[in-house]
């Protein structure tokens, strides 16, 4: 079966603008959850959906915010770009997002802010 | 707050030694462990998790409460493991992360 599929692959934006991106998980899939990952600061945690309900929201500004619609599909939006904001974004997927479940990751989405 | 503490951030290693990842964790609950992998122009892929007590690729790692670690071993590296390895913890619905090591396993 298909994995999870990110789109788009590479984005370019200048500051101040927004940028959506968006995440298809795995088939049956009901969890989403989203990732920054930078040189600097490693892999964190942004937030992480379950039948359209955000569940757990990592430590990041308000810009950042995110949804998931009826078909688990999820998009992340930030908005305000920052050249901080400048990473790779990873979307993951799992079943139902137990503890113990494992996770299913998408190529990502490289966001380069100028 | 749970923190995931990769110490090494690179290991060098020749093919067939064995190599150890360490991992240390601070949770106040009982943790949910895993180890990820990240082979060269690969996505993020799960390598192992506690809770499966399993061998995967030659790998194993055991949860050690008193001492808040989970190392991954592996007796004989080989060339096919060089890769960046992340240590996570699952809490709250969502996964923290170590630093990460990169191991070159040289021939």
């Amino acid at each position: 079966k298909a994995g999870v599929t990110q789109t788009p692959r590479y984005l370019i934006k200048t500051r101040g603008q927004q940028v959506t991106l968006s995440c298809s998980p795995i088939s049956g899939h009901r969890s989403v959850s989203w990732y920054q990952q930078t040189p600097g600061q490693g892999l964190q945690f942004l937030f992480e959906y379950f039948s359209e309900t955000q569940r757990n929201k990592g430590n990041f500004p308000g810009r950042f915010s995110g949804r998931q619609f009826s078909n688990s599909r999820s998009e992340m939006n930030v908005s305000t770009l920052e050249l901080g904001d400048s990473a790779l974004y990873l979307c993951a997927s799992s079943l139902g997002g137990q503890m113990n479940e494992k996770l299913f990751f998408g190529s990502g989405t490289q966001l380069s802010v100028l | 707050a749970q923190r995931v503490t990769q110490p090494e951030k690179l290991l060098s290693v020749f093919k067939g030694a064995p190599v150890e990842l360490k991992c240390n964790y601070s949770y106040s609950g009982s943790p949910e462990l895993f180890w990820y992998v990240q082979y060269s122009r690969q996505r993020l892929q799960l390598l192992l998790r506690h809770i499966s007590r399993e061998s995967i690729k030659g790998f194993t790692a055991d949860l050690n409460k008193g001492e808040t670690s989970f190392h991954l071993k592996k007796p004989f590296a080989q060339e096919e493991d060089s890769a960046m390895y992340y240590c996570a913890l699952h809490s709250d619905y969502k996964l923290s992360f170590g630093a990460g090591t990169t191991v070159t396993v040289r021939a």
